[in-house]
């Protein structure tokens, strides 16, 4: 079945440090990829999503580019902020299969001042 | 609403006592999405409703586990005799799009089971 793997946390950065999240995938068919952001006390958001191969999703200085020979989706920003910290999900769906979205573990990003 | 709305933020309940959690998607949403996460895990796929209709429901870990919408707004998931291994963030998400492969939810802040 499909599953998604990110790297463990929690992953704890000064402020203005460059940021990678590392996720890789395992599908069955051509999944749209996702990176939802949870920020404490708060519901699940999507931050952002690539639909095929090669395509970049950005958002808020974040960015992940679908890179199907790697079966990867790794987040990455620049210049990390305080504001920035939450808890990051990978997700993948497959296109209309019957279990919704499947989700990483969630990687909790402390960012310090 | 402005958002969707899950109640009770937090319950507590006895093992072997029944629980019913509510969710309020937003107005006019089709799509209805319940997942369970338990504590240092991602969300997992419970059950999901188009209107009232629930669609699918492979997700549900046993039967114990059952979920309503009978008007195509409000969804309740009642839980009957909860077992420990219930402990669990219960989450919500609604989408104005139809279908499985949804890439446009919204999701709730959740209810926090725990069962002692």
């Amino acid at each position: 079945g499909d599953s998604v793997t990110q790297m463990e946390g929690p992953v704890t950065l000064s402020e203005e440090a460059f940021l990678t999240i590392n996720c890789t995938y395992t599908a069955t068919g051509y999944p749209s990829l996702f990176w939802y952001v949870q920020y404490p006390g708060e519901g699940l958001q999507l931050l952002l999503k690539a639909t095929k191969a090669d395509d970049k999703g950005s958002n808020k200085g974040f960015e992940a580019t679908y890179r199907k020979e790697t079966t990867s989706f790794h987040l990455e920003k620049g210049s990390v902020q305080v504001s920035d910290s939450a808890v990051y999900f990978c997700a993948l769906s497959d296109g209309g299969g019957a279990d919704g979205l499947t989700f990483g573990k969630g990687t909790h990003l402390i960012i310090q001042p | 609403g402005a958002g969707v709305s899950q109640s009770p933020r937090y319950k507590v309940a006895k093992r072997g006592q029944d629980v019913a959690l509510r969710c309020d998607p937003i107005s006019g949403h089709v799509s209805l999405f319940w997942y369970q996460q338990a504590l240092g895990q991602g969300p997992e796929f419970l059950t999901y409703f188009q209107n009232e209709a629930q669609l699918d429901k492979s997700g549900l870990p046993s039967d114990r586990f059952f979920a309503e919408r009978p008007e195509g707004s409000v969804s309740t998931l009642k839980i009957q005799r909860t077992q420990q291994e219930d402990s669990a963030v219960y989450l919500c998400a609604s989408s104005s799009t139809r279908g499985m492969a949804n890439e446009k939810l919204f999701f709730g802040s959740g209810t926090q089971l725990s069962v002692l």
